[in-house]
């Protein structure tokens, strides 16, 4: 099972570009990288999913360079409302690999005003 | 997306009783869902795999007979912590897979 590791906080002001990068060194090939975020007292949201190269939607965007042993995702211009833990996970989509994923500690945005 | 929903959103019970938490998939059918817990400032634990049909999957450390869950149909896992303690107040999360894993807005378990 692929460990993921990511810095535990960040701090950014409001309107800047937010890059969080995520570490999996051990990524399996049928693994995929999918990142939530979680407010406080709710349940984790999905925000994007790739496998490789780069993926956006219209909340953020995901980069993945050729090895897949990292990712980033990316948020445009931030807002205080994106202040939360946003997490990364690397599982097997097509197993059901992700009901065994162990979700690391997360990395905890703070948004400045 | 698809919505996976909690019931209740928060509920306190005292000591020794039983406190039942049920999770429904909205708009999809899910043959797996599963159940984590979240103490404060901490992340989500997997607790359990729930199989509908079929006995739930724990583990390693979660007690099978505290934590019931029953996978009765397809959209409905309920998780029963039974003779709740104190230490069992947390933040409990039920899951179910679509595409991707959608996760309900968890339960505020309190227990005095």
């Amino acid at each position: 099972l692929a460990k993921t590791t990511q810095p535990i906080s960040m701090d950014s002001y409001e309107g800047q570009e937010v890059n969080i990068t995520c570490s999996h060194n051990n990524i399996a090939t049928n693994d995929y990288i999918t990142w939530y975020q979680q407010f406080p007292s709710q349940g984790p949201r999905f925000i994007i999913q790739g496998y490789k190269t780069k993926v956006t939607n219209e909340v953020a965007s995901l980069f993945i360079p050729a090895d897949r042993k990292s990712s980033t995702l990316s948020l445009p211009r931030v807002s205080l409302s994106d202040t939360a833990v946003y997490y990364c996970l690397v599982g097997d989509m097509n197993s059901g690999g992700y009901q065994k994923v162990t979700f690391g500690i997360g990395t905890k945005l703070q948004v400045i005003p | 997306g698809a919505v996976v929903s909690q019931h209740p959103s928060w509920v306190i019970c005292k000591s020794g009783t039983s406190v039942k938490i049920e999770c429904r998939s909205l708009d999809f059918q899910a043959t797996t869902m599963f159940w984590y817990r979240q103490f404060p400032k901490q992340s989500l634990m997997l607790m359990a795999t729930s199989n509908e049909g079929s006995k739930a999957t724990y583990e390693q450390g979660v007690e099978k007979d505290k934590f019931l869950i029953n996978h009765a149909s397809l959209t409905l896992s309920t998780l029963t912590v039974t003779s709740a303690h104190p230490e069992d107040s947390s933040f409990y999360i039920c899951s179910a897979r679509e595409a991707e894993q959608y996760f309900g807005p968890g339960t505020r378990l309190t227990v005095t």
